[in-house]
């Protein structure tokens, strides 16, 4: 079984609507991550949290929510979907210490927003 | 400026061939540098960690160079399956693992 593991793996929705993405992690990490993936564009930081707790905005956090519900659940939800947001999204943990952190990313969610 | 510049590619190369890819950031205060593999579709994956004094692993060499500021990824004897996007990714910041990700060099080996 997967170690992080992203729910749908696909998903396609109307302008508008409000979506959730959830991402859920075997490996007893503390921190994790949510990034989305443009082409052409680097991995980009929407929200990040260190434990239950404790929860940040990243370089692009307008238009996204989350929730850490537990250690091993991270979910990045979408108020109200718009176009600009179709995207590839990942969900990441993080182990090591300081600057020698590794991070392990999930599969991926496709969103295409209509 | 990017934080973090590399060359798209692609880069196409015959089986058993060497090839490089480069990267520079524009953060000196950065203090961890990594490359990642991304296949096509998929998630990151982290290949190797880039040290100081630069590391090895099997056919893969990185080598970092502080003053210049960049960072750069040896292929040795490439494999079909070295196939992928590589992606250059630098902390942005000291403590935070705030990870700043290139574009990724594309690279494609041929038979």
């Amino acid at each position: 079984d997967a170690d992080v593991t992203q729910t749908p793996r696909n998903r396609i929705t109307k302008t508008g609507k409000r979506i959730m993405l959830e991402c859920s992690q075997t490996k007893g990490h503390d921190r994790m991550y949510w990034y989305r993936q443009d082409p052409g564009l680097g991995l980009q930081l929407i929200y990040y949290s260190f434990d239950v707790k404790d929860i940040n905005k990243g370089e692009i956090s307008d238009g996204y929510s989350v929730s850490r519900q537990a250690q091993a659940k991270f979910s990045l939800s979408l108020e109200s979907a718009i176009p600009n947001q179709t995207a590839l999204y990942f969900c990441a943990t993080a182990a090591g210490t300081g600057n020698q952190e590794t991070q392990y990313f999930g599969p991926g969610t496709r969103l295409l927003v209509l | 400026r990017k934080e973090v510049e590399q060359d798209p590619g692609p880069f196409n190369v015959p089986e058993g061939a060497t090839v490089a890819f480069n990267c520079t950031y524009s953060n000196s205060a950065s203090q961890s540098f990594f490359w990642y593999r991304q296949d096509c579709r998929k998630e990151p994956k982290l290949l190797m960690s880039v040290y100081s004094s630069g590391n090895e692993d099997g056919r893969f060499t990185a080598q970092l160079n502080r003053a210049s500021q960049y960072i750069s990824l040896l292929i040795r004897d490439s494999k079909l399956s070295d196939s992928a996007t590589y992606l250059c990714v630098v902390n942005g910041n000291t403590g935070f693992q705030k990870l700043v990700f290139g574009t990724g060099t594309r690279l494609l080996v041929s038979p």
